[in-house]
Order: structure tokens, then C-alpha cells, then sequence
């Protein structure tokens, strides 16, 4: 049981390229997220999903898409990368929508230069 | 104002100290409670999970929920190194898909 796996764990971009962050909870959750976290502005929420093919936008979901074709899986993927979007990402699981105690992932450190 | 005020630290006491650690919050409607620890370079991992007023405790840790005063806190008993971490308050309203964090507060346990 390896709980959320995300990859890779780290990543140094150029500004306006793209790439996918990716996230795998072999636990059966129903819900998943995507938080970035930043020095003095903690966890903020970038898109989340409640269940395969539904997903919705957080806190900070400009710059960001996400898809959920499976309930093990969710991409995140930064279209055209800016240095405002160097952070630690995190991925975070949870088996209901109702259920707040969330199992995060070891996190992505991405650097756009 | 952020909806959750937690003071970053950073916090350093001495082995076997009683610690606290303190947020406070703006929305009433907030229903549920939580507290994660962070060790460097690692996700958040759930250690405390509340939903009324109260304490509720887990062998050296106590959660203390204030609703009346938008207060809570997380007390760590016969404190160890290896509590060395930074800790985050978050909280939620139920049914709401955000949880919100406070910054957290670094938090260093002095052999």
C-alpha cells in the first residue's frame, strides 16, 4: 500500500513550458486534490475532484488543468509555465468528499526559471 | 485578513517542554479541525481530527477547540526531538471542498 504517489519530485522548468505533475493513491479515495504550498501563504487549494470525470476549481486554479479519467489517478498540468508558479505542490486523497482527514503526497518542487 | 491566523514561528523549546501551539479563526461556520505535521521536505500527515468544542487527546497530544472564541490549539506533552516539524492548523465547513491552513509553525525540540 503506497498511499499517494507523486511524480516527479522534482522539476526545473523554462518560462512557457509545459508539463504534467503526476498523482496515484492506490487507496481507493474518492476524492483528490491539488495544493501548492509557499513560503508565508501556506496550502492553497488549486483544483480538486470528487470522483472520476468530475473536477472542479480551488483557491488558485489559473495556469493549472486537471483531468480525472480514473479514480487512481490525477494529472495536474501547467500549461505554459510562469516563475510565479515555483512551489512545492502537493496531491492529497481522502475516501468520501465528506471526509477531511486527508493523506497527502510527498510533494513536487518545481522551479520556473 | 486570512480566514486562518497561525503565527510561523519559528518556536524552540527544550526536550520533555510542554508546547503549545495556537490558531484562531474568522468564520463561524468552520465546523471541523485539524491539525497536520510537516517534517522537512515531506506532505503534511494528519495527527489530530475534531469537530466540536472540546479536547480530544491521542497519547501525547491533546486538541483543544474553542467555537466561542475562534481558538484552537494543539498541546504536546514530554515533547521529543522528534517532534521537530512545522504544524498546521486547517479547518473546514462541512460539505465545503476547501480546507484552509493556517502558515503553520516551525517547531524545533532542543535535546
Amino acid at each position: 500500500n503506497a498511499g499517494v504517489t507523486q511524480t516527479p519530485k522534482f522539476q526545473v522548468l523554462k518560462t512557457g513550458q509545459s508539463m504534467t505533475l503526476q498523482c496515484a493513491q492506490d487507496m481507493n479515495h474518492e476524492y483528490m486534490s491539488w495544493y501548492r504550498q509557499d513560503p508565508g501563504m501556506g496550502l492553497r487549494l488549486i483544483h480538486y475532484s470528487v470522483g472520476a470525470g468530475i473536477t472542479d476549481q480551488g483557491e488558485v486554479p489559473n495556469g493549472y488543468n486537471v483531468s480525472r479519467s480514473t479514480t487512481e489517478d490525477f494529472p495536474l498540468r501547467l500549461l505554459s509555465a510562469a516563475p510565479s508558479q515555483t512551489s512545492v505542490y502537493f496531491c492529497a486523497s481522502s475516501y468520501s468528499r465528506v471526509n477531511y482527514g486527508y493523506t497527502f503526497g510527498s510533494g513536487t518542487r518545481l522551479t520556473v526559471v | 485578513q486570512k480566514e486562518v491566523e497561525q503565527d510561523p514561528g519559528p518556536l524552540s523549546v527544550p526536550e520533555g517542554a510542554i508546547v503549545s501551539l495556537n490558531c484562531t479563526y474568522s468564520n463561524s461556520a468552520f465546523q471541523y479541525f485539524m491539525w497536520y505535521r510537516q517534517y522537512s521536505r515531506k506532505g503534511p500527515e494528519l495527527l489530530m481530527y475534531t469537530y466540536s468544542s472540546g479536547n480530544k487527546e491521542d497519547g501525547r497530544f491533546t486538541a483543544q477547540v474553542d467555537k466561542s472564541s475562534k481558538y484552537i490549539s494543539l498541546f504536546i506533552r514530554d515533547s521529543q526531538p522528534s517532534d521537530s516539524a512545522t504544524y498546521l492548523c486547517a479547518t473546514i465547513i462541512q460539505g465545503a471542498q476547501k480546507l484552509v491552513f493556517g502558515q503553520g509553525t516551525r517547531l524545533t525540540i532542543n535535546p
